[in-house]
Formats: C-alpha cells, structure tokens, sequence
C-alpha cells in the first residue's frame, strides 16, 4: 500500500449507531488530519494531529471524536450522530518541517451517511 | 488568518490556456502560497506551490507578483481531464493557516 488509504470508503448507518473511520499513511509523515466536505460546501477542518499530540480541534461536535494511536493511523469514532453529519470525511497527512512546504497527502475518503 | 478570494467558477475550451488568480491581501512574511485540485468524491490533490515570483512544474506554473498579494495558476493547454476545483492556500510551516480550504474555483472545460 502507498499513500494515505482510508476505511471503509462508503458506510451507512443511524443516528444510534458506533462506527469508526480509520485512515493509514504510508508516507513516514509526522502530522495527520481529518477533513469534512458536505455537498456544495469547501472542505471543513475538523481535527489535527501532529507529532500524534492534537493540536487543532475546531469546534467540532463531541459526537466526533478522533484517535491518533501511531504516527502512521487515525480513527475517527462516530456515535449518536445526525443527518445533517452525511458528508465525505477526509483524511491527510503531511510532514511538517521547519520552513517550506506543508504539502498534504489527501486519501481517498469515506463517504459517510447517516440515517 | 490570511483569507483567500477566488472566481467561483471559470469555464474554458480544450487546449486553451487556464489563468486562476487569487486575492491573499493579508498574507505574512513566512507564508507560502500552494494550490490544489480536486476531483468530485476525491481528495484534494497538490498542484503547486510557490513563495515569490514564478515557479513552474509538469502541472502547472505558479506566478507571484513582487507584493505577494495575489497569484496566478496558470494551467497551459486544458483537457476535459482539468475540470475540477481548484484552490489556493496561504500559510507557513508553524501554524494551521494553511489547511483552511476556501470555497475554489470550479473550473468547467468545453469540447
């Protein structure tokens, strides 16, 4: 496997539901990323996590939560979530470095709805 | 923050070349400048990136005036392959200005 891979790519579940997304980045990066995109809406920063320590959570419903256990794999656990949360969840890496780029590696994402 | 303001949508025929500017008025001294693209139920893909003046790669070529208040991506020769959104990032290594996507540009390419 290269890249940034994600699992499953399609999950359909209710609103009592658990389920989680995982994402796995062979690339040796040292920060990954969760991303919503809703339909017709720019892509939503959800969570960050660099050197597996998160350093960004904006603003996002508890009923998200996200879990880096390595620097090469990340969860989000999804429970008791609403309609209005179907979206295609996007994860990413990249290697953040002193200066210069920080290039984000995009997987191919879970498209997510909620019943 | 550095905010980003693109066309929404441009459209242009096959084999033309494609120019999409981008407003970043606020951008700092440590910013770098990067675009994307995406394709529908796809991840973004990284295009280009630039600091100052003009960078060029197999994709595309990326042109920053000398007050980095703007840049250009141009794309030369357009296929139907091209029609995506684009978009342009401004930030620097340190924070997470530059994971904020802004709204893109779709471009459309006409047989």
């Amino acid at each position: 496997e290269t890249g940034v891979t994600q699992t499953p790519r399609h999950l359909v579940m209710g609103m009592t539901n658990k389920k989680s997304l995982k994402c796995e980045q062979h690339l040796g990066h040292n920060a990954m990323y969760w991303y919503k995109q809703s339909a017709k809406k720019p892509l939503e920063l959800m969570f960050v996590y660099s050197l597996e320590e998160r350093v960004e959570n904006n603003s996002v419903p508890s009923r998200f939560s996200p879990e880096c256990p390595n620097s090469s794999h990340l969860f989000l656990h999804l429970h008791t979530l609403q309609p209005e949360d179907s979206a295609l969840y996007l994860c990413a890496s990249s290697q953040v470095r002193p200066t210069g780029s920080n290039e984000q590696f995009f997987g191919p994402g879970t498209r997510l709805t909620v019943l | 923050l550095a905010k980003t303001t693109q066309p929404i949508s441009m459209d242009s025929y096959e084999g033309q070349e494609v120019n999409i500017t981008c407003s970043h008025n606020n951008i700092a001294t440590n910013d770098y400048i990067t675009w994307y693209q995406q394709f529908p139920s796809q991840g973004p893909r990284f295009i280009i990136q630039g600091y100052k003046t003009k960078v060029t790669n197999e994709v595309a070529s990326l042109f920053i005036p000398a007050d980095r208040k703007s840049s250009t991506l141009s794309l030369p020769r357009v296929s139907l392959s091209d029609t995506a959104v684009y978009y342009c990032l401004v930030g620097d290594e340190t924070g997470a200005n530059n994971l904020f996507f802004g709204t893109g540009t779709r471009l459309t390419v006409i047989p």
